[in-house]
């Protein structure tokens, strides 16, 4: 099943703006993760923020962590023509406990030269 | 850094025939690998997780009996699709972790694009 929410579920901007994502889960954590699929693509791993940190840098990307709201972000700086892709953040555990990397709904992410 | 290599990375089959998917870890040991299935659009719905040397442990919905998984070594994991049907046209995709590094991300295969005609 979904783990949870990924809102917009589709954002198209200007090269050069900044990208903003938004999570939400449902269950406890450990960490939460974001990752990037090109189209007809695997996933690449992005950044993972633990369920203890607020906030995450790793060169244009920044990530928050709300463990009160169950939500994160993943917000993209001066975006390029290259980010154009399909974002996923994940969760790594299931309602038990139980070790799973469980999907968001993803946003899809265009970026207009 | 750790890599998974996942082949083929694209398959068309008949209706009834099945398909072998393998993903391998290339540079880490890996106990545990996920299945993973997506739909045109859709997000990534885990289908099992696959443990060496035991049994494959199958997410609600998902018939084991179609679905066979087998992880006979620390570094290869496969997926085959039996009596396949249109309807499996998917995207499967394997990942698994390194847990050597501490990072904590999964890596994950390039994905296999099955059609069955």
């Amino acid at each position: 099943s979904q783990q949870g929410e990924e809102d917009p579920q589709a954002l198209s901007i200007q090269e050069g703006e900044n990208a903003t994502m938004n999570c939400s889960y449902k269950t406890s954590i450990n960490n939460l993760q974001w990752y990037r699929q090109n189209s007809g693509r695997g996933l690449v791993h992005l950044i993972l923020i633990r369920s203890n940190e607020r906030e995450k840098h790793s060169g244009r990307l920044r990530v928050t962590l709300d463990t009160s709201k169950k939500s994160s972000s993943l917000l993209i700086t001066a975006s390029r023509a290259a980010d154009t892709a399909s974002y996923f953040c994940a969760t790594d555990r299931d309602n038990f406990g139980n070790e799973k990397l469980t999907f968001g709904t993803g946003t899809r992410l265009t970026i207009i030269p | 850094g750790a890599v998974v290599s996942q082949h083929p990375s694209w398959v068309i089959c008949k209706s009834g025939t099945s398909v072998k998917i393998e993903c391998r870890s290339l540079d880490f040991q890996a106990t545990t690998m996920f299945w993973y299935r997506q739909f045109p659009k859709q997000s990534l719905m885990l289908m099992a997780t696959s443990n060496e040397g035991s049994k494959a442990t199958y997410e609600q919905g998902v018939e084991k009996d179609k679905f066979l998984i087998n992880h006979a070594s620390l570094t290869l994991s496969t997926l085959t699709v039996t009596s396949a049907h249109p309807e499996d046209s998917s995207f499967y995709i394997c990942s698994a972790r390194d847990y050597r590094t501490g990072r904590g991300g999964y890596t994950f295969g390039s994905g296999t694009r099955l059609t069955v005609v």
